[in-house]
């Protein structure tokens, strides 16, 4: 029931792109990105709700293809505060429960 | 606009001996969250609470766990006794809470209790 995240691991230089996928063997009601810096809380990226959909924030955005139960997450011209861990958390009914993926470690270099 | 407290950040405890965390939620968010997170791993949900009512607790090791949330405010999470195995971080989360369109609900998480049991 737990999403899987892949990559496990990526290390960039600033200003590339990278791309981490978040897929679930669940219908999925939606999808949440969160970003979690070493000894920090994990950090609200965003949501999304219904197939097809994208959003951005800054320079990271997602997708949401409901049909293959997974979702995208887009980080252009990444920058050193980008680094950090990827959650994608996936709710496979309409309820309150939130389940995680096991993360996508992302270091940005200069 | 003040974030999920939480307390202790850290605590080291023997094993046997027994351990508490308290959060205070987002002032007006009606569901709290208690979280396990292993090293390296993504967060796993222990106890949901909505207001006072434990909503969700089927992953809460009951036989050494307990959580209460008084007044559907404050939470405590206490392990009595405390496992080698209960290593983790401890997150609190909380939301603004609504049945009926759970899916979008989102949370925000509190800085955790870091336990190490030796």
């Amino acid at each position: 029931q737990q999403p899987v995240q892949s990559p496990q691991a990526v290390i960039l230089r600033e200003g590339e792109d990278a791309v981490i996928n978040c897929s679930s063997s669940k219908a999925l009601y939606s999808v949440h990105w969160y970003r979690q810096k070493h000894g920090e809380a994990p950090v609200f990226l965003m949501i999304l709700l219904k197939g097809g959909e994208q959003k951005g924030h800054e320079k990271i955005s997602a997708s949401f293809n409901e049909k293959k139960q997974q979702s995208s997450l887009y980080l252009t011209a990444s920058q050193l505060s980008y680094s950090g861990t990827y959650f994608c958390g996936t709710h496979p009914g309409n309820t309150g429960k939130l389940i995680f993926g096991q993360g996508t470690t992302l270091q940005v270099k200069p | 606009e003040a974030g999920v407290v939480q307390s202790p950040r850290y605590k080291i405890i023997e094993k046997k001996q027994p351990v508490a965390f308290w959060c205070n939620p987002i002032s007006g968010h009606n569901t709290l969250y208690w979280y396990r997170q292993n090293l390296g791993q993504g967060p796993e949900l222990l106890i949901r609470y909505e207001n006072e009512e434990a909503v969700d607790d089927s992953q809460l090791p009951k036989d050494r766990f307990s959580a209460e949330r008084l007044k559907g405010v404050d939470s405590t999470l206490k392990i009595q006794p405390a496992e080698l195995g209960d290593s983790a971080v401890y997150l609190c989360a909380s939301s603004l809470g609504n049945a009926l369109v759970g899916s979008t609900d989102t949370q925000y998480f509190g800085p955790g209790t870091r336990l190490t049991v030796l």
